[in-house]
């Protein structure tokens, strides 16, 4: 499914370094999600934004920061991360208020933190 | 969203009818039945979904009982590509909330 695309694929940073996990949908949704799928457990939900307004933050501690501009860009600034960090990150999008509309998904940024 | 229980694991002949049980007896009534699945290495692929009447799609159907306590995902025709696991959701629509995934079905197609 190309409806949501993520970058980069992969990711190997330090735990002192900076960087930044981006998003994007062109399906024309008005709420994107971030997940994290870590080794051998279910995913998780981290963020919700609805309409560029941040609506969830599911106890995600600080040095994971979100960030939408607008609703078909969603951003994950990362920093001072731990090894625990390492996982596969998901970003989804969805057109609410109507109803029953699905949840579609990018393929993820598979995170290392060394 | 209520809780679901599904299979770990599921094996089924290439060609054949691959039947996926999802049990969600505590479900309300605005919840919704929803099934994706995830293929190694990539993100979850929304499959069907539905609330009350059997659904079908060019993917799949999807058969709920009429208590809606549980239903079953059906791939009509399984190809090795089908190989994934697969999970199934309740969820109420209407808002935007976070999706809780259960450990799904490891579906194997056997050749």
């Amino acid at each position: 499914e190309t409806g949501v695309t993520q970058t980069p694929r992969h990711l190997v940073m330090g735990m002192t370094n900076k960087k930044s996990l981006k998003c994007e949908q062109h399906l024309g949704h008005n709420a994107m999600y971030w997940y994290k799928q870590s080794a051998k457990k279910p995913l998780e939900l981290m963020f919700v934004y609805n309409f560029k307004e941040q609506t969830e933050n599911n106890s995600v501690p600080s040095r994971f920061s979100p960030e939408c501009p607008n609703s078909s860009h969603l951003f994950l600034h990362l920093h001072t991360l731990q090894p625990e960090d390492s996982a596969l990150y998901l970003c989804a999008s969805s057109q609410e208020g109507y109803g029953d509309q699905p949840q579609h998904f990018g393929d993820g940024t598979r995170l290392s933190i060394l | 969203d209520a809780k679901t229980t599904q299979p770990p694991s599921m094996d089924c002949a290439e060609g054949r009818a691959a039947n996926l049980p999802c049990n969600h007896s505590t479900i309300s009534g605005n919840e919704y039945v929803y099934w994706y699945r995830q293929i190694h290495s990539q993100g979850p692929q929304y499959i069907i979904h539905g609330l009350k009447n059997n659904e079908t799609n060019e993917m799949a159907s999807l058969i709920i009982t009429e208590d809606r306590k549980s239903s079953t995902l059906i791939l009509p025709h399984a190809t090795l590509r089908d190989t994934a696991v697969y999970y199934c959701i309740v969820h109420s629509g209407g808002g935007a909330d976070g999706l809780t995934f259960g450990k799904g079905t490891h579906l194997i197609i056997q050749p």
